[in-house]
């Protein structure tokens, strides 16, 4: 079955690079995501990549796709303290049914 | 709506007590999703409906848990007879069923079984 694994916490200083790292198990995953959740909040996407790409840039988060490896990662460049959140990877099979399977959340904590 | 609606954004219910979770998808969302978020845990897929039809229940807990949508909206998640490990938040998620491989979250509903 599907399975997403992720490190339960990262620490780094205001300014610096942050990378979250995920490995998931199903090679026949088509989406894979990030999400982002602030304290009391919900989940909100942050961005998404296709199962063909192997790098996406959006302003200061950079994706990176290893498929051959299973491993995706999430580059957040001059990390600010309003990145501190849980960060989930996620993934979703091909096929009309979108069920998405995420992993424990990694808590991102940015020191000033 | 704009985005994601859930209500109550808070309950407390006592052990024994059955509570009925409401979710408002984004207008036009045809595909909508519960989860579970439990302390310390990732998130747990429990439901998801299509229209109005639910072909896959098989992350219900157990079957104190149930869930209907109607009118292919709005959609409540109800658990009988509440259990304390039934605590947790509780998460709906809708896309657009064509091409929708983006999920959108509300806030979510926190449950605490006393």
């Amino acid at each position: 079955g599907e399975d997403v694994e992720q490190s339960l916490f990262l620490s780094v200083r205001e300014g610096d690079s942050s990378v979250i790292n995920c490995t998931y198990t199903d090679s026949s995953s088509t989406y894979l995501y990030w999400y982002k959740q602030e304290p009391g909040a919900g989940l909100q996407l942050l961005t998404y990549i296709f199962s063909n790409m192997d790098m996406k840039q959006d302003q200061r988060l950079t994706v990176l796709l290893n498929k051959k490896d299973k491993h995706l990662s999430l580059r957040i460049a001059d990390t600010q303290t309003g990145d501190s959140a849980i960060y989930f990877c996620a993934e979703s099979l091909s096929g009309g049914y979108q069920k998405v399977t995420f992993g424990i959340g990694t808590k991102l904590q940015v020191i000033p | 709506g704009a985005g994601v609606s859930q209500s109550p954004s808070n309950k407390v219910t006592e052990k024994g007590k059955d509570v009925e979770l409401r979710c408002d998808p984004i207008s036009g969302h045809t595909a909508l999703y519960w989860y579970r978020q439990s302390l310390g845990q990732g998130l747990e897929f429990l439901i998801y409906f299509q229209g109005n039809s639910a072909p896959d229940k098989s992350g219900l807990p157990s079957d104190r848990f149930s869930a209907e949508r109607t009118g292919g909206s709005v959609s409540t998640l109800t658990i009988q007879r509440t259990q304390q490990e039934d605590s947790a938040v509780y998460l709906c998620a809708s896309s657009l069923a064509l091409g929708g491989e983006t999920q959108y979250f509300g806030p979510g509903t926190r449950l605490l079984v006393l």
